[in-house]
C-alpha cells in the first residue's frame, strides 16, 4: 500500500531559526495536504498542494510540492513560539482514494 | 456551526468491554472517517464513509465496527476492548467531490483500556 514518510522525526530550534520538514511518498500523489497540531490539540488543516512544482507561502511558511509529485516540504522561516507542535503530512494517490498520513514532524521552539 | 464533535472526551474501560464512541457534523459533509494516533505513528485510518448507509475499511479495521444511518453521525464501536485499542481517536468529516476535500477533526476522544 502508499507509504508517507516524514522526516525528521523530530527537531528542536531556538526563536528566530529556520525549520524544514520533509515528506516522501512511495506512489505519484494527485494532492498533498499539510496539518498541524498543537499538544493536547487536533489536527487543523494548514494548505494543499495539487500542481506539480506548485509553491504555496502563508506569512512564515512556505509550502512545495516535488516535480514528480512524490515529495513535499513545509518550511517555517524564523520560527516563533507560536510554530510548536506536530506537522503532518497526508497524501492521496488517486482522486478518490483516502488519505494517507505522514507519522509528523514535531516541532519544539525555545525561546 | 459545532463542526466535528465527539463525545465522550475521556474514557476508561475494562479488557473485554464494548463501548460507542460519538461523532456528529453539522457541516453536511459526505466524508466521514475516523482515526487513531498512537505515540510516533501518526494516524491511521480504522474505517471511514463516504455517505449515508456507505462504510469501508481502513488501514486499521480489526476491534471495530462502524455505521452511518445519517449524513450527522459516524459512531465507532469497540466491540471487545482490548489494551491495544489504548488510542486517542479522531473523527474528521470532509465534503465530496475532486478528492481535493480539506478534513476537519473533531476534539478527540482519549481511551484508556485496562
Amino acid at each position: 500500500g502508499q507509504q508517507v514518510m516524514q522526516i525528521p522525526q523530530y527537531q528542536h530550534v531556538q526563536e528566530g531559526e529556520d525549520f524544514t520538514t520533509y515528506c516522501n511518498s512511495s506512489t505519484t500523489l494527485s494532492n498533498i495536504q499539510w496539518y498541524k497540531q498543537r499538544p493536547g490539540g487536533h489536527p487543523v488543516f494548514l494548505i494543499q498542494l495539487v500542481k506539480s512544482g506548485e509553491v504555496k507561502k502563508q506569512k512564515r511558511l512556505t509550502f512545495q510540492f516535488g516535480e514528480a509529485k512524490k515529495n513535499s516540504s513545509l518550511h517555517i522561516t524564523a520560527t516563533q513560539t507560536t510554530d510548536v507542535g506536530t506537522y503532518f503530512c497526508a497524501g492521496r494517490s488517486s482522486g478518490y482514494s483516502t488519505l494517507t498520513f505522514g507519522k509528523g514532524t514535531m516541532l519544539l521552539v525555545s525561546p | 456551526n459545532a463542526g466535528v464533535t465527539q463525545t465522550p472526551k475521556f474514557q476508561v474501560l475494562k479488557t473485554g468491554q464494548s463501548m460507542t464512541l460519538q461523532c456528529a457534523q453539522d457541516m453536511n459533509h459526505e466524508y466521514m472517517s475516523w482515526y487513531r494516533q498512537d505515540p510516533g505513528m501518526g494516524l491511521r485510518l480504522i474505517h471511514y464513509s463516504v455517505g449515508a448507509g456507505i462504510t469501508d475499511q481502513g488501514e486499521v479495521p480489526n476491534g471495530y465496527n462502524v455505521s452511518r444511518s445519517t449524513t450527522e453521525d459516524f459512531p465507532l464501536r469497540l466491540l471487545s476492548a482490548a489494551p491495544s485499542q489504548t488510542s486517542v481517536y479522531f473523527c474528521a468529516s470532509s465534503t465530496k467531490g475532486g478528492g481535493q476535500e480539506t478534513q476537519y477533526f473533531g476534539p478527540g476522544t482519549r481511551l484508556l483500556v485496562l
